[in-house]
C-alpha cells in the first residue's frame, strides 16, 4: 500500500524567512510520480512540481526548491524568501505507474507573517 | 482559455435531497476524478474515469453515483444516503499522454442542512 505523511500540520513563518514543508512517502513500486500541489485560501489546488522515482536530481524554480531523496523516502519543498502570497495549504501527493489514483497527504498550512 | 469549471462554487441543499455537482473540462483530458476535501484533512477519492462511458470507485464511493458519457464532462450525484455530504468537493483530470500531473477546477463547496 502507499502512503504519504506532511508531519507538519501547520508552520507560521515570518515574511522573508526560508520555509521547509517536509513529505515522506510509502511504497514497495520502483517506478512511482510525486508532486506538489498549492491550495490557497481560493480552494483550487494549483501544480507545482512533480519528479519520477528515477530522477532524483533536484530541481529550483524561482524562490522555490525541492529535495528528492529516495535513500529517505522524502521530498522536501523549500521557500527561500517567503512572502505572504506564499500563504496556502501545501499537498504532497504519490502516484504508482500502472495506477490512475493518487494518494495525497493531509496538507501543511503555512502562514507568512508581515 | 482551457481549463476546469465546477458550478456552482457554492451549493445549499436540504437533507434528503440529492444533488448533483457540474465539471467540465476542455483541456482534451482522458481521465477525470472526484475528491472530497474536509476542514483540515486532505482528498480522498471518490470515484474517476478513465475513459468514457466507464468510472470506477474511488475510496469514498458509497452515497454518490457518478456518469461519463462525453469526454468533457463527469457529474457528481450527491444522494441523500450519503450521510455526511457537507464538504467541498474538487473535480480534477489528467491527461494520459506527457506528465500525470493531474489539473483541478476551482471546487464547490456543498453545505446541506
Amino acid at each position: 500500500a502507499q502512503k504519504v505523511t506532511q508531519a507538519q500540520t501547520e508552520i507560521s513563518v515570518v515574511e522573508k524567512e526560508d520555509v521547509t514543508l517536509d513529505c515522506v512517502y510509502e511504497t514497495r513500486d520502483t517506478t512511482y510520480y510525486l508532486f506538489w500541489y498549492k491550495q490557497p485560501p481560493s480552494g483550487e489546488l494549483v501544480f507545482l512540481i512533480r519528479r519520477n522515482s528515477f530522477d532524483e536530481q533536484n530541481e529550483i524554480s524561482g524562490r522555490y526548491s525541492w529535495n528528492f531523496q529516495k535513500s529517505t523516502s522524502s521530498f522536501n519543498f523549500t521557500i527561500t524568501a517567503s512572502q505572504v502570497v506564499d500563504s496556502a495549504v501545501y499537498f504532497c501527493a504519490l502516484s504508482v505507474k500502472g495506477t490512475y489514483k493518487y494518494i495525497f497527504g493531509t496538507g501543511t498550512r503555512l502562514k507568512v507573517l508581515a | 482559455d482551457g481549463g476546469i469549471t465546477q458550478s456552482p462554487k457554492y451549493l445549499f441543499r436540504k437533507e434528503g435531497q440529492n444533488v448533483t455537482l457540474s465539471c467540465e473540462q476542455n483541456l482534451n483530458h482522458d481521465a477525470m476524478y472526484w475528491y472530497r476535501q474536509d476542514p483540515g484533512q486532505g482528498l480522498r477519492l471518490i470515484y474517476y474515469s478513465q475513459i468514457v462511458n466507464d468510472f470506477q470507485k474511488g475510496d469514498i464511493a458509497e452515497g454518490y453515483s457518478v456518469s461519463r458519457e462525453k469526454k468533457e464532462s463527469f457529474p457528481l450525484t450527491v444522494t441523500s444516503a450519503q450521510k455526511n455530504p457537507t464538504a467541498f468537493y474538487l473535480c480534477a483530470s489528467r491527461g494520459l499522454a506527457g506528465g500525470r500531473e493531474q489539473y483541478f477546477g476551482p471546487g464547490t463547496r456543498l453545505t446541506v442542512t
